[in-house]
């Protein structure tokens, strides 16, 4: 079974616009942590936000939050108002608590193209 | 300024020859990992390291080599690289190897290195 799972592999928002990106996840750990990474074209993976499985509040960092909803294994990430530079491959990954490894797994993916 | 340094940013080389991928932290992290990504496969991690002198096996440690002599410098070697090794390849770190929190859990990652094996 897929680990982390991001369903929509191409989406298309308004500049302007908030736009949420969809992440299910599946562990048994107890003790995990949530990650996003945006990817533009040149290639860099740049860390967004991180939400540990303990943390009762939603994760925010500037215009981009993280709507964590434990009991559906959700970790979808919004981000509001749309810039064209927000324009990229966005990842959803997770490490779990008995990794040792500390590896991330990722998920496919999800391509943002904002619209002027 | 904290970052996660690769060297090189692209490299197009033959069969079996023999290549080093440099990777450097001044973050003072305990833990550093190679990852590669390839199309339609996601990100898979290579080879990692909890610290200087303990280095482990990823899901993907074939045809690869590390070692962590100084708690900064990561290198990945390819002692005969082919061409299904062509890939981007990331360098990441993390403050602490063991830990649930954003300070200690986060991976930063470099640049990246397109590699190209002919």
């Amino acid at each position: 079974a897929q680990k982390i799972t991001q369903t929509q592999p191409g989406m298309f928002v308004q500049e302007k616009e908030a736009v949420t990106l969809d992440c299910t996840y599946d562990t048994s750990d107890q003790s995990y942590g949530l990650f996003w990474y945006k990817q533009p074209s040149s290639g860099e993976m740049i860390f967004l936000i991180y939400q540990g499985s303990y943390d009762e509040q939603n994760a925010t960092e500037g215009r981009y939050s993280l709507n964590f909803q434990k009991a559906r294994k959700s970790a979808n990430l919004v981000i509001s108002a749309s810039q064209l530079g927000d324009s990229a491959m966005y990842f959803c990954a997770m490490r779990e608590g008995n990794n040792a490894g500390n590896m991330l797994t990722f998920g496919g993916g999800t391509r943002l193209m904002v619209k002027p | 300024e904290a970052q996660v340094t690769q060297n090189p940013r692209y490299l197009i080389t033959v069969t079996g020859k023999k290549l080093t991928v440099t990777c450097s932290q001044n973050m003072n992290h305990e833990y550093m990992s190679w990852y590669r990504q390839d199309p339609g496969l996601g990100l898979r991690q290579i080879y990692y390291s909890m610290n200087v002198e303990v280095t482990d096996k990823g899901d993907v440690p074939e045809g690869y080599k590390v070692s962590r002599k100084e708690k900064r410098n990561f290198p990945l070697i390819l002692e005969s690289p082919s061409p299904n090794q062509t890939s981007l390849y990331f360098c990441a770190s993390q403050l602490r190897a063991m830990g649930v929190s954003l300070s200690t859990d986060t991976q930063y990652f470099g640049p990246g290195t397109r590699l190209t094996v002919l």
